[in-house]
Order: structure tokens, then C-alpha cells, then sequence
């Protein structure tokens, strides 16, 4: 099975302008969480996504969206970007059995902002 | 979900085996144990998790404390590939997200 893809790796924006990252599950995972890690912060969660409906979200501001589309794939954006939001972004798939659920994250995207 | 507590750091030497703890007091009884890892440059990695009895798979043992109040990841051969850091996060069954700590960065010296 392919794991979970994510485009693009790496992305440089300035201040102001807003992004679209997008992130392919595992194929039969209906579940994309997203989220943000930077040195100062660590992980923190943004928001899952689970049959294009958002189930949970995180403390960030309204600027952050995301949604999901019928074939599960993912996009989140970032509107009217800022210097803090420099970070990598982590999307994972999931699927929920009986046993808890394991998360499979994908290599992430860069986004530097200048 | 409850919080774990980790070291924030620890070594080890190749070939040998590592114990990874991680505190975990406020643990509820429906609370799943799982670990997971990042190597330089990547996303998080799924380890192990566990509820109650100890649990083995092809990367490492899950040692789960008596009173389920600690854990233990351990890994049985370190090799310089385990070098990365270590997340330990309880989560319900039916829990909403993963709540990542700062996790143990993990060095293999050769």
C-alpha cells in the first residue's frame, strides 16, 4: 500500500499571502488529521477530518482551515500567512479498529514564510 | 487524555538494548498506551501500543507497568537507524486527537 503522500514538500511565502497544502491517505483511511510542529512549540494538533466532515480542531486561529473530499484526500490553508506560521505541517491517515486507532503521518511540507 | 511524562533525553550504544520510560499516573482504564517516533527529516512513525499486557512486534516490546501507571518502549538491539525522538501518549479508545509531548530524543553511539 502507498502511504500517506503530501505536495508539495517544501514552499516559501511571504507575509500576507495564504497557501494550499494537500495531503493523499492511505487508501481506505477515511480519517486526515493535521499537524503543525515547530521547534518552539513541538506537535500540536490542527484538525481531523473523517468522511469530508471535520470531527476535532485544535487552538488555532480561524486562518488555519482544512477540508476533505469525497475520496478522502485533504487539503488545509492558510490564510493571510504570518512569520510564526514557519513551520512543518504534518498530515496523517488513520484507520480505527478494535484496538485503538494507529495514525500513518507523511513526510510533510516546509513552509518557510518571509 | 491524560499526560505522560518522558526524559528529555538518552543514550545509548549500538547493539545494545534500550528502556525508553515514560509516566503515565493519571491513566484511565479505557486509556491506550501508544508510542510513536520521528527520525531526522520525517513525520512521526508508529511504534507499539498496548492496553494492558505486554506487547511485542518486529520493532520493540511494550513493557506495561502493574498498575498501568508506567510503561516501558524497549528496543532490543539499538542500532544508529533508532536515533530519533520518542513520543509516549495515552489516548481513549474513542478519544479525539493525539496530544503529542515533547517526547525523549533518543542518541545510538557507535
Amino acid at each position: 500500500k502507498a502511504g500517506v503522500t503530501q505536495t508539495p514538500r517544501y514552499l516559501i511565502k511571504t507575509r500576507g499571502q495564504q497557501v494550499t497544502l494537500s495531503c493523499s491517505p492511505i487508501s481506505g483511511h477515511r480519517s486526515v488529521s493535521w499537524y503543525q510542529q515547530t521547534p518552539g512549540q513541538g506537535l500540536q494538533f490542527l484538525f481531523e477530518y473523517f468522511s469530508e466532515t471535520q470531527r476535532n480542531k485544535g487552538n488555532f486561529p480561524g486562518r488555519f482551515s482544512g477540508r476533505q473530499f469525497s475520496n478522502s484526500r485533504s487539503e488545509m490553508n492558510v490564510s493571510t500567512l504570518e512569520l510564526g506560521d514557519s513551520a512543518l505541517y504534518l498530515c496523517a491517515s488513520s484507520s480505527r479498529g478494535p484496538f485503538g486507532e494507529t495514525q500513518y503521518f507523511g513526510p510533510g511540507t516546509r513552509l518557510l514564510v518571509l | 487524555d491524560a499526560k505522560t511524562t518522558q526524559p528529555n533525553s538518552m543514550e545509548s550504544n549500538e547493539e545494545e538494548p534500550v528502556h525508553l520510560p515514560c509516566n503515565h499516573s493519571t491513566i484511565s482504564g479505557t486509556d491506550y498506551i501508544h508510542w510513536y517516533r520521528q527520525l531526522p527529516s520525517q513525520g512521526p512513525e508508529y511504534v507499539i501500543h498496548g492496553l494492558t499486557s505486554n506487547v511485542n512486534n518486529r520493532m520493540a516490546s511494550l513493557a506495561i507497568a502493574e498498575d498501568r501507571k508506567s510503561s516501558t518502549l524497549i528496543l532490543h538491539r539499538a542500532t544508529l537507524r533508532d536515533a530519533a525522538v520518542y513520543y509516549c501518549i495515552l489516548r481513549d479508545l474513542y478519544g479525539q486527537n493525539f496530544v503529542f509531548g515533547p517526547g525523549t530524543r533518543l542518541s545510538v553511539l557507535p
